[in-house]
């Protein structure tokens, strides 16, 4: 199966600033099918991004994915309160699909 | 817009079958593929498997061999069973649609998640 390694592990900023989330695969994922996911405490999962730039509906564009092959990033262009969150990296290009171990995104 | 709930018990004792249900509201359930993922406490996602509404299944190979889904669409709901469960199967459970009615894409809608806990 196809392992998702997310970098950093915790990443600690202001609002204001920008993030970059990195998702590096142990192989390639087939044609580029990746999603970004958003966690917040005590709820679910919230997609964000799938075939690893195409915005999710309602998911505002301070949000862009980007990548292929084995390296994806997620990118926060101006951090708003709203996103201090854990985010998840899924690749469904191969089965079983698998997930990240998650980047926390916190305040610094 | 539909909306997916999860129920089950909460405590599973050790060697038991752990069993779950996800009901669809809001929407059919019909030609989207349904997964069952699980979050161990402080861990990462891990992906049980899917239902297809028409009841064909696809499961993660590590948990094949205990896991059974089945799908009641007259009731518009599916579910999991896990068997022979141990504490290293305690989680949230979520229930999840497979966006564009594909098998393997990316997961759209979500249900709220609900704690299992396998203690006797």
């Amino acid at each position: 199966e196809i392992v998702l390694t997310q970098s950093p592990g915790t990443l600690s900023l202001s609002p204001g600033e920008r993030a970059t989330l990195s998702c590096r695969a142990s192989q390639s994922v087939s044609r580029n099918s990746l999603a970004w996911y958003q966690q917040k405490p005590g709820q679910a999962p919230r997609l964000l991004i799938y075939d690893a730039s195409s915005r999710a509906t309602g998911i505002p564009d301070r949000f862009s994915g980007s990548g292929s092959g084995t390296d994806f990033s997620l990118t926060i262009s101006r951090l708003e309160p709203e996103d201090f969150a854990v985010y998840h990296c899924q690749q469904y290009g191969s089965s079983p699909n698998t997930f990240g171990q998650g980047t926390k995104v916190e305040f610094k | 817009q539909v909306q997916l709930q999860e129920s089950g018990p909460g405590l599973v004792k050790p060697s038991e079958t752990l069993s779950l249900t996800c009901t669809v509201s809001g929407g059919s359930i019909g030609i989207y593929y349904w997964n069952w993922i699980r979050q161990p406490p402080g861990k990462g996602l891990e992906v049980i498997g899917y239902i297809y509404y028409s009841g064909g299944t696809k499961y993660n190979p590590s948990l094949k061999s205990r896991v059974t889904m089945s799908v009641d669409t007259s009731k518009n709901e599916f579910s999991l069973k896990l068997k022979s469960v141990t504490a290293a199967d305690t989680a949230v459970y979520y229930c999840a649609r497979v966006r564009e009615g594909y098998n393997s894409d990316a997961f759209d809608i979500w249900g709220q998640g609900t704690m299992v806990t396998v203690s006797s």
